[in-house]
């Protein structure tokens, strides 16, 4: 399977601890995506990376959010101190990124969070 | 008023039935287009890209209308595979050209019913 995966897939925690997802995108994609996803909502956009650089924040990414593309590969998302109300659906997309192209974004599973 | 807005569902329809799906973008700078599926507890999906020109793909038509900012899925002769959750999707709904982000309707789920 070549398409973007995700760790874990499911993760359920307490009020006020750290997790830490990761996203393997698909192979030579050197653009990578962050998006949360609540029940009946539609995805909303978190980050991205171009390779290694972190071009776009959304105003949703809290202090308490990081994310990482340190070799320009795989990405990490870490949120500290974790609220009810960060319980959601995290996606990561990844795409081609090449000039000319039609910019077409592949998601992978997901990782679903419980704070509890 | 919302970056990107669509029929809030469901549509349940018979076997057959010819069924369209609607959305309107606000940011007219925004570039590109797309419809995805999503399945229940899935990830997003992308079933089509949108053209200016219109596209077809089998049974599914999309049409954008930049004039309007208004985009449209139609899918015909329906199948009970096609039940799902479609998700009307723009690229550059905040910050027009050169922003690739994604900004996703909320969704109308359809049900085909045998």
């Amino acid at each position: 399977d070549t398409g973007v995966s995700q760790n874990p897939r499911h993760k359920i925690t307490k009020r006020g601890q750290n997790v830490t997802f990761r996203c393997d995108p698909i192979s030579e994609h050197n653009r990578l995506y962050w998006y949360r996803q609540t029940l009946g909502q539609g995805p909303e956009f978190l980050t991205y990376f171009q390779n290694e650089a972190q071009l776009e924040k959304s105003r949703l990414l809290s202090d308490r959010f990081s994310a990482e593309r340190p070799k320009g590969s795989f990405s990490t998302l870490e949120i500290q101190r974790t609220e009810q109300g960060d319980s959601a659906m995290y996606l990561c997309a990844s795409s081609r990124g090449r000039t000319g192209e039609m910019e077409t974004q592949y998601f992978g599973p997901g990782t679903r969070l419980l704070v509890l | 008023r919302k970056e990107v807005e669509q029929d809030p569902g469901p549509f349940n329809v018979p076997e057959g039935a010819t069924v369209a799906f609607n959305c309107t973008y606000s940011n007219s700078a925004s570039q590109s287009f797309f419809w995805y599926r999503q399945d229940c507890r899935k990830e997003p999906k992308l079933l089509m890209s949108v053209y200016s020109s219109g596209n077809e793909d089998g049974r599914f038509t999309a049409q954008l209308n930049r004039a309007s900012q208004y985009i449209s899925l139609l899918i015909r002769d329906s199948k009970l595979s096609d039940s799902a959750t479609y998700l009307c999707v723009v690229m550059g709904a905040y910050s027009g050209a050169g922003s690739y982000q994604l900004t996703f309707g909320k969704g109308t789920k359809l049900s085909v019913i045998p």
